[in-house]
């Protein structure tokens, strides 16, 4: 079974830029979270969906947001990037709807310079 | 509030030692908790959680809910060990997880 892959590994944004990224779940995972990993601040609860609804959404800004599809693939937007969100994003599948095994991706590392 | 505190960034025991890494959570209702594990150059994976009550590698960790504490423990060290640790507070309805900052558990020979 593959696991949940995140697209692309890496990217470097300039100031000011939106930056799209892509996580495919475990298939038949219909849980996915989303999680900021900082030095600074560790990891961060960015947001989760099942079944293409939002339940849940940490403590961000609104220039982040997210959607799930019908096939359960997920991707997360960053508008007006600023230095600050430079971080690993990482995404996590799970196969029920709650307090199960999060299964993590290998995360996005995105720089703002 | 949620919160989960890992007081110690960083534990350096000897290979044989016994380990405690420390766990305390912040949660108003049944709390669901985890330990997650990250090795060098591996992805973030599930190490055990409470409701199981396994012991996975050696490792186990008992929920005190009157301390309110969830800490992982192993009575001897393996280098294979190195590593940083994660614990995570889940709860409700949901798959979302807050987690503690993390120690990084330095296993010497």
């Amino acid at each position: 079974k593959a696991g949940v892959t995140q697209t692309p590994r890496y990217l470097i944004k300039t100031r000011g830029q939106q930056v799209t990224l892509s996580c495919s779940p475990i298939s038949g995972h219909r849980s996915v979270s989303w999680y900021q990993q900082t030095p600074g601040q560790g990891l961060q609860f960015l947001f989760e969906y099942f079944s293409e609804t939002q339940r849940n959404k940490g403590n961000f800004p609104g220039r982040f947001s997210g959607r799930q599809f019908s096939n359960s693939r997920s991707e997360m937007n960053v508008s007006t990037l600023e230095l600050g969100d430079s971080a690993l994003y990482l995404c996590a599948s799970s196969s029920l709807a709650q307090n199960t095994e999060a299964f993590f991706g290998q995360g996005t590392r995105l720089t703002v310079v | 509030a949620q919160r989960v505190t890992q007081p110690e960034k960083l534990l350096s025991v000897f290979k044989g030692a016994p380990v405690e890494l420390k766990c305390n959570y912040s949660y108003s209702g049944s709390p669901e908790l985890f330990w997650y594990v990250q090795y060098s150059r591996q992805r973030l994976q599930l190490l055990l959680r409470h409701i199981s009550r396994e012991s996975i590698k050696g490792f186990t960790a008992d929920l005190n809910k009157g301390e309110t504490s969830f800490h992982l423990k192993k009575p001897f060290a393996q280098e294979e060990d190195s590593a940083m640790y994660y614990c995570a507070l889940g709860g409700g309805a949901t798959n979302k997880l807050i987690f503690g900052t993390g120690t990084l558990l330095a296993v010497q020979p």
